[in-house]
Order: structure tokens, then sequence, then C-alpha cells
């Protein structure tokens, strides 16, 4: 059974970078059928996607965040990484990695949604 | 950017009713919208993609309906282990972006 779990520091500074990881256990990160990805949520708040990532390296991004976001992968580790810089106090939020399934029947993509997600990390941003 | 509204905020139901919540896309999202279950202190759960289909697991007395703009999650005989926060999420432009609805929060009456 597919597994997700993040790691990181629990408290970072203000205008510092926040970084996370996603360790996939129980399969493959490689696995062509899947994107990954992180979604955070502030305390009380609702979901917020951050970006996704293909195993072969390929990033998609919230334009409200792309400035500031950077999702890589690793996958001699089975990892994928999470980098936010100049982080505030509205960066405070638990933060979701995920993984999402497709699939393709000729020309036409069919996705399945989030369907596995970790647990969840909370990053507070405060001095 | 696609907003999606979910209404009501709070929804309150007694055990054994049925309860209807819904989600609305600020423009056509197809049939690219998927449900999740949110309880206190966990992750979200995937109910439902494509609108309609059940994902692995999840119970018949869920389901999803519509298409475009105006969308539906039924939970048909609510279960005690239901009480929860509910939210739509579309995909129309996957695996570029997603958006989250504001959530449905599902109480006991």
């Amino acid at each position: 059974q597919l597994q997700l779990q993040e790691s990181g520091p629990g408290l970072v500074k203000p205008s510092e970078t926040l970084s996370l990881t996603c360790t996939v256990s129980g399969g493959s990160i490689s696995s062509s059928s899947y994107y990954w990805g992180w979604i955070r949520q502030p305390p009380g708040k609702g979901l917020e996607w951050i970006g996704s990532i293909y195993y072969s390296g390929s990033t998609y991004y919230n334009p409200s965040l792309k400035s500031r976001v950077t999702i890589s992968v690793d996958t001699s580790k089975n990892q994928f990484s999470l980098k936010l810089s100049s982080v505030t106090a509205a960066d405070t939020a638990v933060y979701y990695c995920w993984r999402g399934g497709y699939s393709i029947n000729g020309m036409l993509y069919y996705y399945y949604g989030m369907d596995v997600w970790g647990q969840g990390t909370t990053v507070t941003v405060s001095s | 950017e696609i907003v999606m509204t979910q209404s009501p905020a709070t929804l309150s139901v007694s055990p054994g009713e049925r309860a209807t919540l819904s989600c609305r896309a600020s423009q056509s999202v197809s049939s690219n919208l998927a449900w999740y279950q949110q309880k206190p202190g966990q992750a979200p759960r995937l109910l439902i993609y494509g609108a309609s289909t059940r994902a692995t697991g999840i119970p018949a007395r869920f389901s999803g309906s519509g298409s475009g703009t105006e969308f539906t999650l039924t939970i048909s005989s609510l279960q005690s282990e239901d009480f929860a926060v509910y939210y739509c999420q579309q995909y129309n432009n996957w695996p570029q972006m997603y958006t989250f609805g504001q959530g449905t929060k599902l109480e006991i009456k």
C-alpha cells in the first residue's frame, strides 16, 4: 500500500526558505501514471494547491506562489521536495503531499483525483 | 482563474437523513470535478472524481452529480462518521491548475 510521509522543520523564520520532503513508500515515484504535489491549509482555513511534479521533472505551480516555489524530484530516493522562499506569517499552514493518478486512452487523458495523501506537517513561520 | 463556490457554508443534518452539498464553478469545468472529505486533524480523503465516479472504497451512500458549472454531492443516509468538512475541487486544466471550494461543514443536527 502506497504511503506518503512529509518531513522538514516545523518552524521557519520570516524571509527564510521553507523546505519539505515527501517520501514515497510502497510504490515507485517513477510510475508513468501519476503526478505528485503539494497542498497547504492555513489554520482554520481551506485547501490551496501549491504545485505538481511528474517523475520526469516537469513542474506546474500555482500562479499566486510561482515566484517563490520550487518543487523537485529525486527518483533515486523515491522523494519529492518543496521549497518556498521569502516566507511570511501568511505561509503558516499544514502542508500535505499527495499523489494524483491518470490514464491515457488514445488522445484522451483521464484524471482520477488526488487519491493518496500524506498525514500533513505543520509549518509555523515566526521569529 | 476558475473560482469554486460551495454552499451552504454549514449544513446541519440528523443521522440517517440525506445531505445535499452544492458546488458552483465560475466557468465550465466539464466533468473535471472531485469531492474530498476532511475530518479534524486528518488529511483530505478523495470521495468522487469525474463529478460522479466514486473513488476506491467509498461507500455507495456517497454520490456525485452535475457537469459544467453546477455540481452536487449527496450522502443518502448520514452515518456518524460522515460529519466532516467537504471540499469540491476543479481540475479542468490539470496538471497545470487546481482550485478548491471553501468547504462545507456538515454537522450533526
